[in-house]
Parts: structure tokens; sequence; C-alpha cells
């Protein structure tokens, strides 16, 4: 299946920014999201990106896509100790049905 | 709001014996999937259905069996428990159906923590 990367581990102060990167091998991806995962928890949708676009800023969250690349990045301004868990990036092609996902980012925000 | 509603939470398993997770979602949604979860590994899909009667195979379907009952439900049976399958498993499911267009969110159950000894 398609190639989904992330780096396992981020660890920033309460106050900071935080960057979660991810790169994706699949030049056809059509949507491309961000999930978060708290402990004993399902996935829930943090913030999704179109393929045509390269940049989405939803509150504190700020999505950059650069295709070229098929690198991807989640931005948490004000990073707060409620933003820490594991932040999953996903991306779907033409045949929808399917998600593929990353290894999972565990962020850790230090008070 | 149930949502997606995954039965049991937590199960142990001796080595070759069988059992069906089951998952449910009230959202009217076409698709559904099983995940599987392994530290350092992400999720990985193991079946998914695209609508009522229809399966197929994801990533790593072997050892698994799957059965969409109806539009509500999707099971997922482990025939002969093995320790690798020793993960937490999780169902989700999303509005598409076939060849979609616009955009999609998967929603997912709480999880199924499975300990095969």
């Amino acid at each position: 299946g398609e190639d989904v990367e992330q780096s396992l581990f981020l660890s920033v102060r309460e106050g900071d920014s935080s960057v979660i990167n991810c790169t994706y091998t699949d030049s056809s991806s059509t949507y491309l999201y961000w999930y978060k995962q708290e402990p004993g928890a399902g996935l829930q949708l943090l913030t999704y990106i179109f393929s045509n676009m390269d940049m989405k800023q939803d509150q504190r969250l700020t999505v950059l896509l650069n295709k070229k690349d098929k690198h991807l990045s989640l931005r948490i301004a004000d990073t707060q100790t409620g933003d820490s868990a594991i932040y999953f990036c996903a991306e779907s092609t033409g045949n929808f049905n399917k998600f593929y996902f990353g290894s999972g980012t565990k962020l850790n925000v230090k008070p | 709001n149930a949502g997606v509603t995954q039965t049991p939470k937590f199960q142990v398993l001796k080595t070759g014996q069988s059992m069906t997770l089951q998952c449910a979602q009230d959202m009217n949604h076409n698709s559904m999937y099983w995940y599987r979860q392994d530290p350092g590994m992400g999720l990985r899909l193991i079946y998914y259905s695209a609508s009522e009667g229809t399966t197929d195979k994801g990533e790593v379907p072997n050892g698994y069996n799957v059965s969409r009952l109806n539009k509500r439900e999707f099971s997922l049976r482990l025939e002969s428990a093995a320790p690798s399958q020793t993960s937490v498993y999780f169902c989700a499911s999303s509005p598409l159906s076939g060849q979609g267009v616009g955009n999609t969110e998967a929603f997912f159950g709480q999880g199924t923590r499975l300990t095969v000894v």
C-alpha cells in the first residue's frame, strides 16, 4: 500500500508552537488528514486539506502541504498540555474507500 | 449520539481460540473498516466494506474474516488466534460508497484491546 511516514516523538514546552511533519509517496493522494488520538481512545479528525490547496488554517491549527515534495505538516500554535496525544497523518486517493495512516507522532507537552 | 460502537473493549484469548469482534454504527454510513494498531506501525487496514454485502481485503487480511451483516454492522472474526494478533483493533465508518467525490471523514470506535497468550 501507500507509504505515509512520520517521526515517532515530539516534545515541546507549553506555550510554544509544535510542528508535526509527514511525508507520503502516492502522488495521486486527494485528501490528506490529521487525526488525534488521546490515551485509550479512538481517533478523531482534527483537520484535512484537499490536494489542490497548499495551506489551511483552523484556529490554532495550520496545515501546510508541499505537493511537489509530498510533505505535509501540522502546526499547533500556543501548545497546551491538553494537546498531548498521538497525531496521525493519513491520506486517501482515487479509491476513497481506503485511508492510509502514518505511524503516529506522540506529542508530549511539558508544563 | 453513539457513533461507532465496538464490543468488547478488552479480551484475552488463548492461542487457537476463536472470537468475533463486533462493530455497529448508527450514522447510516456506507463504508466500514477494520484496522489494527501496533506500536510504531500506525493503523493498518485489515478489511473494509464499501457497501452492504461487499467486503475487500486491506493490507493485512491474513488470519481474519469479516462479515457485513447489514448496513449497520461489520464484524471481524479470528478463527484461530495467534500471539501475532495481539493488538488494538479499531472499527471505523465513513459516508462514501465506491468512487466518491468530495471530502469524507472516517469515524472511529473506541477500540478493542486484544491479547493472545
